[in-house]
């Protein structure tokens, strides 16, 4: 089955560490996101990707890094510089060439909490 | 700039209708959207429907868009436990498809 894999689904961090949360997918998908969900707000888009080898910043890039070497993978790197990093982080991925306009495609997110 | 908003909380009784609302302010979106968190997990596109559409009706899913006011809707009809979740609602207006997305409305379902 096609679809995207985040892990850890929880991770716990001490203060100034930094964290690499995984994403992977398998729906041959050009463009990849990583977004940040916190209560009473929207997602709010921190890097994105539309090819391999390339990436943009969101809103909310300070404090992550992301790097996208293969096309299945966009790993995101939550650094001791992100001053508020406990959220819930989604993963998605989409082709805009399809369906509605460009559908995302969620992974199940990884909640990251700060000691 | 561009901004969605929409209601936290909605509640209803099982067997009723659902109206969840969301007001866009960018006139010039291409598709709109509504997607579905179910708790602890990532958010699946429900449904969406063009902005030169006035409605879109997919089974017990009912779409309303008024483009005049920059008003969008989303009934469910015959609200059933399983459809307990966050709905967010989202539009996109740029080329690069990129997403602007309400805060997400909690509808809570009373037996």
């Amino acid at each position: 089955d096609g679809g995207i894999t985040q892990s850890p689904k929880y991770l716990f961090r001490k203060e100034g560490q930094n964290v690499t949360l995984s994403c992977e997918q398998n729906l041959n998908h050009d463009a990849m996101y990583w977004y940040r969900q916190d209560p009473g707000q929207g997602l709010r888009l921190i890097y994105y990707s539309q090819i391999v080898n390339d990436f943009q910043k969101g809103d909310i890039a300070e404090g992550y890094s992301v790097s996208r070497e293969k096309k299945e993978s966009f790993p995101l790197t939550v650094t001791s510089a992100q001053k508020n990093p406990t959220a819930f982080y989604l993963c998605a991925s989409s082709d805009p060439g399809q369906g509605a306009g460009g559908e995302l495609f969620f992974g199940e997110g990884s909640r990251l909490t700060v000691l | 700039g561009e901004d969605v908003e929409q209601s936290l909380f909605l509640s209803v009784r099982e067997g009723d209708s659902s109206v969840i609302n969301c007001t866009y302010t960018d006139s010039s979106s291409t598709y709109l959207y509504w997607y579905k968190q179910e708790p602890g997990a990532g958010l699946q596109l429900l449904t969406y429907i063009f902005s030169n559409m006035d409605m879109k009706q997919d089974q017990r899913l009912t779409v309303l868009l008024n483009k005049k006011d920059k008003h969008l809707s989303l009934r469910i009809a015959d609200t059933q436990t399983g459809d307990s979740a966050i709905y967010f609602c989202a539009e996109s207006w740029d080329s690069n498809y990129q997403l602007i997305w309400g805060a997400g409305t909690k509808l809570i379902i009373k037996p």
